[in-house]
Formats: C-alpha cells, sequence, structure tokens
C-alpha cells in the first residue's frame, strides 16, 4: 500500500496518560501535515512538518501536544496528559512539495483517540 | 484569521435531484480544494481550483472558483446514492506552504 499510512487506527487512553499515534507518508512525500477532526466539525490544523523540521505549528496547543518528524521513521504526533477534550480524530496528510495550490494532500485513514 | 463557511451543513435529497453546496470567504485563497470523505476514512480529493472564474467539470459534479477568488461552489446533478458523504471545501493561502484552512463540511444524503 503506497498510501498514507496511520496507526493505531483507535486507541483508548485513561486521563492523564500519553497518546503517541504514529503517520508514515507516501512514499517520495517529504512533507507532512496533521488535523484534528471533532463530530460535525472540520479538519483543524494542527502543525507543518518537513523532515526534521517544524515548518508550522500555529495550530497545535503550546501545552502537553508535540509533532516531529525524524530523518528516519515515521511522523510521530504525542499528546502528554491527555483530558477528555482531546477525544477526536487526528489525520495526518502528506504532499511532495509544500505548495498547497499545486501539490494536494493525500490523507491518511486517521486515528480515532478516545480519552476515558 | 482565514475562515471557510460553508452551507448547508446537512442536505438530504432524493435520487435524482440536483444540489449546490456554497464555500464562502471574506479572504482571498490562491486555489480551493474540495474533497469527500467517507466514515471511518480520510478526506479524498475531489479537484482543485487555481484560476479566478474557473470551472471544472468531473461527470455529474461541477466546480467553480469565484471570480475574486473567496469562494466556490459544488453543484451535483442527478444525485446518486453514491454520492453521499460529507463533503469538505478547503483554501491554500498564499505562502503557507500546504496548510489547508477547511470548511466545516456538508453531510449529504441521497435516498434511493
Amino acid at each position: 500500500n503506497a498510501g498514507v499510512m496511520q496507526n493505531p487506527r483507535h486507541l483508548v487512553r485513561r486521563r492523564g496518560q500519553e497518546a503517541r499515534l504514529r503517520c508514515s507518508p507516501m512514499k517520495g512525500h517529504s512533507h507532512v501535515y496533521w488535523y484534528r477532526q471533532l463530530p460535525e466539525e472540520g479538519l483543524k490544523f494542527m502543525v507543518y512538518l518537513q523532515k526534521e523540521n517544524i515548518i508550522d505549528e500555529s495550530g497545535m496547543p503550546k501545552e502537553r501536544f508535540s509533532a516531529e518528524f525524524p530523518k528516519e521513521g515515521p511522523s510521530i504526533l504525542r499528546i502528554q496528559q491527555v483530558v477528555r477534550g482531546d477525544s477526536a480524530a487526528y489525520f495526518c496528510a502528506s504532499s511532495s512539495t509544500g505548495k498547497g495550490e499545486f501539490s494536494p494532500l493525500h490523507f491518511g485513514n486517521g486515528t480515532r483517540l478516545t480519552v476515558t | 484569521t482565514q475562515l471557510l463557511e460553508q452551507s448547508p451543513q446537512f442536505l438530504s435529497i432524493q435520487e435524482g435531484e440536483n444540489l449546490t453546496v456554497y464555500c464562502n470567504s471574506s479572504s482571498v485563497f490562491s486555489s480551493l480544494q474540495w474533497y469527500r470523505q467517507e466514515p471511518g476514512e480520510g478526506p479524498v480529493l475531489l479537484v482543485t481550483v487555481v484560476t479566478g472564474g474557473e470551472v471544472k467539470k468531473l461527470k455529474r459534479l461541477t466546480f467553480q472558483f469565484g471570480d475574486a477568488r473567496k469562494d466556490s461552489s459544488l453543484h451535483i446533478t442527478a444525485a446518486q446514492p453514491g454520492d453521499t458523504g460529507l463533503y469538505l471545501c478547503a483554501g491554500a493561502g498564499y505562502n503557507q506552504g500546504g496548510k489547508l484552512i477547511f470548511g466545516q463540511g456538508t453531510e449529504l444524503s441521497v435516498k434511493p
């Protein structure tokens, strides 16, 4: 499967635990984006990364959330000390360039995080 | 802050009817993309419109980008039950990389 791979598909965490969401972009893509989707809402931008660099993290809460895209391996979205309000579907997308108008995003099928 | 207002939020129609979904903003976008999302899956790109006034057709779907590049519409002719899904518009700003601003989505249900 050459598409964007996200795992796990479903993740259940108790309040206060850590959640780690993984994303492997499409082959050849070096630009990764994380979005969050709540029921009956559109997708909200969180962070944009290019290999080893955070390009734009303007949509990511400053506390408890972090993201990385190492030279080797998948991109990781990490949520520390989860709270019920973190329950949502988290989508990763990748593109071949950083020019959105010419390089559309390819989305994974998301990780559905439930905080109990 | 750039915002995209999408309407209607919900739409339930009979097979064979026509419909239009609107996406409006006070901001100018370099391009507008339309995605379709099925339950439990990620959004899938339908089309990208780049030029003001541009019209693109994809079988029974017609997409238009406003002359001022602030709004877009999606028109479906003779809707089929297979068209059921969540339709999302997304705008790309200038010099924003691949960061997209999404509308809230239109949940379309086409009944046979």
